[in-house]
C-alpha cells in the first residue's frame, strides 16, 4: 500500500507552547489530506479537510485558530497545536487521499503531551 | 450527516474459529465502505473496502458483505490467528465533495490461543 509518514511520533510540551506536526505522502501526491484525533479506546474524530492550496475544511466544533492547518504541496500537510494546554494531549493522525480513489492511507500518528 | 453505528465492542473467539462484526450506516447516497485494522498504538491500515455496486469481497480469509437496502455492511474474518487481535473499526463515506469518512466506534477483537 501507499506510505504515509508523520513527524514527529510524539512531542512532550509546556502549556501554553505551540507543536507543529508534519504528515507526508511519501509515494503519491494528495490533493486531499485529513487530520484525526483519537482519545484512549475511542475511535478517530475527524478535525479537518486539508485541500492543497486552499483553505482548510474545519468540522463542527474545532477551533481553526488553534488547529492551524497548511497544505502547501501535493506531499505535505501540516498541523500546529497553538498555545496547547494539557487537554489538548491526545493522538493526532493524518490520512492521505490518494488520487482518484476514496482510500485513505494513515501515517503513524503523533502522540502529544501537554504538561 | 452521515451516522455509523459498529457492534460488538469487544469480541473474543477462539483461534481457529470465526469472528464477525457488524455496522450500519445512515446516508443511504454512501457507496464506499472500508474497515481498518488498528493495533496498539500503531496507525490504523487497510484490510477491505466495498462498494455499493458490490454485495460481497473476498480477500483471503477476510471478507465484507454490504445490504444497501438495511443500511449495513459486516466484516467477516474466517480461521482466526492471534495475530488478528487488534481494533477493528468501519467506515463510511460522507457523500460530498471532500469524500470524508466517518467511522464506527471500534470492535476489539481478542483471537484467544
Amino acid at each position: 500500500g501507499a506510505v504515509v509518514s508523520q513527524h514527529p511520533s510524539w512531542v512532550i510540551c509546556k502549556s501554553g507552547t505551540s507543536v507543529k506536526i508534519e504528515c507526508r505522502s511519501l509515494d503519491f501526491q494528495a490533493t486531499t489530506m485529513f487530520w484525526y484525533r483519537q482519545f484512549p479506546k475511542q475511535s478517530l474524530m475527524l478535525m479537518a479537510t486539508s485541500n492543497e492550496g486552499s483553505k482548510a475544511t474545519y468540522e463542527q466544533g474545532v477551533e481553526k485558530d488553534k488547529f492551524l492547518i497548511n497544505h502547501a504541496s501535493l506531499t505535505l500537510s501540516t498541523l500546529t497545536v497553538t498555545s496547547a494546554h494539557p487537554e489538548d494531549s491526545s493522538f493526532y493522525i493524518c490520512s492521505a487521499r490518494m488520487p482518484l480513489t476514496d482510500t485513505q492511507y494513515f501515517g503513524p500518528g503523533t502522540r502529544l503531551t501537554v504538561l | 450527516g452521515e451516522n455509523v453505528e459498529q457492534h460488538p465492542s469487544t469480541l473474543s473467539v477462539q483461534e481457529g474459529d470465526s469472528a464477525v462484526i457488524k455496522c450500519t450506516y445512515s446516508d443511504s447516497a454512501s457507496n464506499y465502505f472500508p474497515w481498518y485494522k488498528q493495533e496498539l498504538g500503531k496507525r490504523p491500515q487497510l484490510i477491505i473496502d466495498i462498494r455499493s455496486n458490490v454485495g460481497e469481497k473476498k480477500d483471503q480469509r477476510i471478507a465484507v458483505t454490504l445490504n444497501k437496502t438495511a443500511k449495513h455492511f459486516s466484516l467477516h474474518i474466517t480461521e482466526t490467528q492471534p495475530e488478528d487481535s487488534a481494533v477493528y473499526f468501519c467506515a463510511a463515506i460522507i457523500p460530498g465533495s471532500a469524500r470524508q469518512l466517518t467511522f464506527g466506534s471500534g470492535t476489539q477483537l481478542t483471537v484467544l490461543p
